[in-house]
C-alpha cells in the first residue's frame, strides 16, 4: 500500500513565522503535489514537483515555496506566515504526473 | 480549465439505503478519481476509473469519459460511509487534477 505521510495534524503558529510543512511518501514515486482546501473552494494546488529538485506553480503558488532535495520528501515553506494562510494542506504523491495520486492525512495549520 | 460539477451537493441517509453519486465534466476527462474524505481530513481513494465500471465491495463506480461524466453507486450504506465524496479528473494535455466541490453524506443509524 502507498504511505504519504506529513509531520503535524495540527499545527498553530503566528504571523511572520517560517512554517515547515514536510510530507513523505515510501512508493518510489516520481510526482509530488501540495494542495490546500478551504471551505467553499475545494481543493487547490500550490505547487507540484515531478522529479528532485525540480517543481512547478500550481494554481496559488504565492506566499509558498517547495522544496525537493530527495526523492521521498517534498516540502511546503510558508516564508512569512499570514493568517489568511490558515487551511487545511494536503499533500499527495503519484507514480506518473497524471496518474492515480495518493493523500497524506493532511495539516490542520492556524496562523494567529 | 474544466469545471467539475457534482450532486447532489448534500444527502441524508438511513443506514441500508442505496445513493448515486454524480460527477460531470465540462470537457473529456482522461484521467478520473473518486475520494472519501473522512471525518479526520483525510482523502481515502476510492477509484481510479478513467473509463468503464468497477466495484469493491459495496461501493462501484461508473465512468463515460466522451458524455463527461462519473457515477459512483454506494450499496447498503452504513454510518461510517458518511462524510464527503469528491471526483477529481484531468484533462488531454495536463496533469493538474480538478476537484468537484464534493457531495456530503450522512448516513443515520
Amino acid at each position: 500500500d502507498v504511505k504519504v505521510t506529513q509531520s503535524s495534524r495540527y499545527l498553530v503558529k503566528r504571523t511572520g513565522e517560517k512554517v515547515f510543512l514536510e510530507c513523505v511518501q515510501d512508493m518510489d514515486h516520481e510526482n509530488m503535489f501540495w494542495y490546500r482546501q478551504d471551505p467553499g473552494l475545494g481543493l487547490r494546488l500550490i505547487y507540484f514537483s515531478y522529479d528532485v529538485k525540480m517543481k512547478e506553480k500550481g494554481d496559488i503558488p504565492e506566499g509558498y515555496s517547495v522544496s525537493r532535495e530527495k526523492k521521498e520528501r517534498f516540502s511546503l515553506i510558508l516564508e512569512s506566515a499570514s493568517t489568511n494562510q490558515t487551511s487545511m494542506y494536503l499533500c499527495a504523491s503519484s507514480l506518473n504526473r497524471a496518474g492515480e495520486q495518493f493523500f497524506g492525512p493532511g495539516t490542520r495549520l492556524t496562523v494567529l | 480549465g474544466i469545471q467539475v460539477e457534482q450532486s447532489p451537493p448534500d444527502l441524508i441517509l438511513q443506514e441500508g439505503a442505496n445513493s448515486t453519486l454524480r460527477c460531470n465534466f465540462s470537457d473529456s476527462v482522461n484521467n478520473l478519481q473518486w475520494f472519501h474524505q473522512n471525518p479526520w481530513g483525510q482523502l481515502i481513494n476510492l477509484f481510479y476509473i478513467p473509463s468503464g465500471t468497477k466495484q469493491n465491495g459495496r461501493l462501484s463506480a461508473t465512468t463515460v469519459a466522451t458524455e463527461r461524466y462519473s457515477l459512483l453507486y454506494i450499496s447498503s450504506s452504513q454510518t461510517t460511509d458518511s462524510g464527503v465524496y469528491f471526483c477529481a479528473g484531468t484533462t488531454s494535455g495536463t496533469y493538474k487534477y480538478i476537484f468537484g466541490t464534493g457531495t456530503r453524506l450522512k448516513v443515520l443509524a
